[in-house]
C-alpha cells in the first residue's frame, strides 16, 4: 500500500486565523514532505522531516511550522493565515533521502478569506 | 543552481495520437529523474523514476527517454486516450547535499475525442 492520506481535503480559513493540516502514511517511510502548489506553478517545497529532524526552506522558515509525533504522522501549521496562503498543500513521503521516489497524498485545498 | 525547463505548457492532441513533453535541465550532475501525473482534484502520481544510466524506459502506454548529451528528458505517449488528460511534471535530483527535487513548471495535456 503506497497510500499517503491527507486531512482535510478542503479547508476554509479566515485571514489571521491558524490552520492545521494533517498527513499520514503507513509505509514506514523515513521522510515526509510538505509542498505548496498554486495553479500553473510547480510544487514548492516548504519543509521536510527526515526521521525526527525538521528541515525548513529559508524563504518559508517563519511562515510554516510542522510536527511529526511519530513515523506515520506529520502536520503542517500556519499560525496566522494570509490570503497568499490559498493553495493546494501536498504531503509526500519517501523511504529515505537522495534518489528515492516520493509518494504524494491527494492534497488539501486551502482557501483563505 | 539546477534549472529545469518544461515544454510545452499546454498540449492538446486527438485520441490515438502521440504526445511528447520535454524537460531540459542544466546540471550535468543530475542523476535521478521523475515524471509525475496530476489528474484533476488529485495528488501527484509517480509515473516513472529514471536513473541517469538508463536512456530508454518503457511504461504502460508511454516511453521516457533520457538524452544526457543534450540534457533532455522526454515523456512520449504513444497512443493517447482520455485517461491521459492531466498535468504532467518532471522533476530532477542532482548530486549535492540538498535533497530537493527541482521541478518543471508542468504541462497540461488535453486529449480530444
Amino acid at each position: 500500500d503506497t497510500t499517503v492520506k491527507q486531512n482535510p481535503r478542503y479547508k476554509l480559513a479566515r485571514v489571521g486565523k491558524p490552520v492545521n493540516l494533517i498527513c499520514s502514511q503507513t509505509m514506514n517511510h523515513d521522510t515526509m514532505y510538505w509542498y505548496q502548489k498554486k495553479p500553473n506553478q510547480a510544487p514548492k517545497l516548504l519543509l521536510f522531516y527526515y526521521d525526527k529532524i525538521l528541515n525548513r526552506e529559508a524563504d518559508t522558515f517563519e511562515k510554516f511550522q510542522s510536527s511529526r509525533p511519530n513515523n506515520s504522522f506529520c502536520s503542517l501549521y500556519i499560525g496566522s493565515a494570509g490570503l497568499e496562503y490559498s493553495a493546494m498543500y501536498l504531503c509526500a513521503s519517501s523511504p529515505g533521502l537522495g534518489g528515492r521516489e516520493q509518494y504524494f497524498g491527494p492534497g488539501t485545498r486551502l482557501t483563505v478569506l | 543552481g539546477e534549472q529545469v525547463e518544461q515544454r510545452p505548457p499546454h498540449l492538446s492532441v486527438r485520441e490515438g495520437d502521440s504526445a511528447v513533453i520535454i524537460c531540459t535541465y542544466t546540471d550535468p550532475n543530475s542523476y535521478y529523474f521523475f515524471w509525475y501525473k496530476q489528474e484533476p482534484g488529485a495528488g501527484l502520481q509517480l509515473l516513472m523514476k529514471v536513473f541517469s544510466s538508463t536512456e530508454i524506459n518503457e511504461g504502460q502506454g508511454f516511453t521516457v527517454l533520457l538524452n544526457k548529451k543534450d540534457k533532455q528528458l522526454s515523456l512520449n505517449l504513444t497512443a493517447a486516450h482520455p485517461g491521459d488528460s492531466a498535468v504532467y511534471f518532471c522533476a530532477v535530483r542532482i548530486m549535492d547535499s540538498n535533497y530537493q527535487l527541482i521541478w518543471g513548471s508542468g504541462t497540461k495535456l488535453i486529449i480530444k475525442p
